[in-house]
């Protein structure tokens, strides 16, 4: 079974630190991994994503994540917080039949000024 | 040029009512996903088609009936609906059913059944 955890239903960082959200996978095979952030109101943007390339990808807005296999582990960073990062981050894996996306549970990420 | 379209954005209704919400995408994807994000935020897969056949059915009520006329187009009719449906639907889209293709969505359906 495909599945992804989040832990961390809410983080809360000041502005201009580190930015660490947390995911943990579960897949038998080797896993496509997906980090998408959703700003209220609106759909979900893709910020990276894991097709066994690399295992330190970059994306988006200053955001990477860094694929784990030993860990199971596809952690989400940004160096520096800003304002405008404060959103719901999600973690997905993509596996089953037809790119079916399994998501994790969300993290609230709240930056404070 | 938006590349994911829902309408409408909002849908107010009485239970019992039967309602469509329509997605449209323009970037030439053969397959397109209908989401249901609950009132905690958890994102859950209902439907999806690869070139308007039914590829993805998981356990959604048969009052939920998807419909595709054509593979930029993925609408979602519900019958008789009932407090629990209220929601926001998410329409998406990839370039193909193969796993490892991001999707993209669209802006959401907001859904309030009274």
């Amino acid at each position: 079974a495909q599945s992804v955890t989040q832990l961390g239903s809410h983080v809360s960082v000041s502005e201009g630190a580190l930015v660490l959200l947390r995911c943990n996978y579960s897949s038998s095979v080797p896993p496509y991994l997906f980090w998408y952030v959703q700003y209220p109101n609106q759909g979900l943007q893709l910020l990276l994503k894991y097709t066994s390339a690399a295992t330190l990808v970059k994306g988006i807005n200053g955001f990477e994540a860094e694929f784990k296999k030993s860990e199971t582990s596809f952690h989400l960073t940004k160096p520096s917080a800003h304002m405008s990062d404060a959103a719901e981050y999600f973690c997905a894996v993509s596996a089953g039949t037809g790119n079916q996306f399994y998501f994790g549970t969300g993290t609230s990420l709240t930056v404070i000024p | 040029d938006t590349a994911v379209s829902q309408t409408p954005k909002y849908l107010v209704t009485q239970m019992g009512n039967d309602k469509s919400i329509k997605c449209e995408q323009n970037l030439g994807h053969d397959t397109m996903y209908w989401y249901k994000q609950d009132s905690k935020k958890f994102l859950k897969i209902m439907f999806s088609y690869n070139n308007k056949e039914l590829i993805i059915n998981e356990t959604v009520p048969n009052r939920f009936s998807p419909k595709s006329p054509d593979k930029a187009h993925l609408n979602l009719h519900i019958n008789s609906l009932e407090l629990g449906d209220s929601a926001v639907y998410f329409c998406a889209s990839s370039l193909g059913p193969w796993n490892g293709n991001e999707q993209f969505f669209g802006p959401g359906t907001r859904l309030t059944v009274l």
